[in-house]
């Protein structure tokens, strides 16, 4: 299996904040990755796929970079909504799905 | 538009086996590069890929689970089931279905049905 781990665990910040979270696969997935937020009680909702693609109706603070093993997602300027969940996800299809454990991005 | 539904008990007991399954509209299960996936999340924590089944029937499972999972599609009826054995109280979680698109991620969910495992 393709492992993911996703870092930090939790991450407290302030609005306007750049924040930056870091996902890594336990071998390469070469733009395989996707990225998800998750509000409590709530599905999760898809930001970014193929690593750096944004899905339509984003905002464009959002935006993802990386190949291969190391991903980053980043928020430009955080904004009330987007304190939430954040989950990396492969989908190399000849690999069975993983998802990372989760960032919290919690208010500072 | 497209919209999935997931369907089920919201109670099981250990060892039973649960059904769920996953309703869908605004997409057709025969179109080449889609896709229909089940994932999980215990309460509080993170989210878990069950099982993918491809417009094709190709079928993939979570390899701790596989032993367990049974995906299947019925596309006269849009619809996906999954099943999974011996239900355990650690089996208890919110079950998504999603839709897989051509570019392979999730792009729309289901909001989830809650199933608890208990005597």
């Amino acid at each position: 299996d393709i492992q993911m781990t996703q870092s930090p665990s939790t991450l407290s910040a302030s609005i306007g904040d750049r924040v930056t979270i870091t996902c890594r696969a336990s071998q390469s997935i070469s733009s395989w990755l996707a990225w998800y937020q998750q509000k409590p009680g709530k599905a999760p909702n898809l930001l970014i796929y193929k690593a750096s693609t944004l899905e339509s109706g984003v905002p464009s603070r959002f935006s993802g970079s990386g190949s291969g093993t190391e991903f980053t997602l980043t928020i430009s300027s955080l904004q009330p909504d987007d304190f939430a969940t954040y989950y990396c996800q492969q989908y190399n299809s000849f690999s069975p799905w993983t998802f990372g454990q989760g960032t919290k991005v919690e208010i500072k | 538009q497209i919209t999935l539904k997931e369907s089920g008990p919201t109670l099981v007991k250990p060892t039973q086996t649960l059904t769920l399954t996953c309703t869908f509209s605004g997409f057709s299960l025969t179109t080449r590069g889609v896709g229909v996936g089940w994932i999980r999340q215990p309460p509080g924590k993170a989210l878990e890929w069950l099982a993918l089944i491809y417009w094709d029937d190709d079928k993939r499972y979570s390899p701790s689970l596989k032993n367990r999972l049974t995906i299947s599609k019925d596309t006269s009826k849009n619809q996906v089931v999954l099943t999974m054995t011996n239900m355990d109280p650690v089996d208890t979680a919110t079950y998504y279905c999603a839709h897989r698109t051509t570019a392979g991620a999730m792009d729309v969910w289901g909001q989830g049905t809650t199933v608890t495992v208990s005597s």
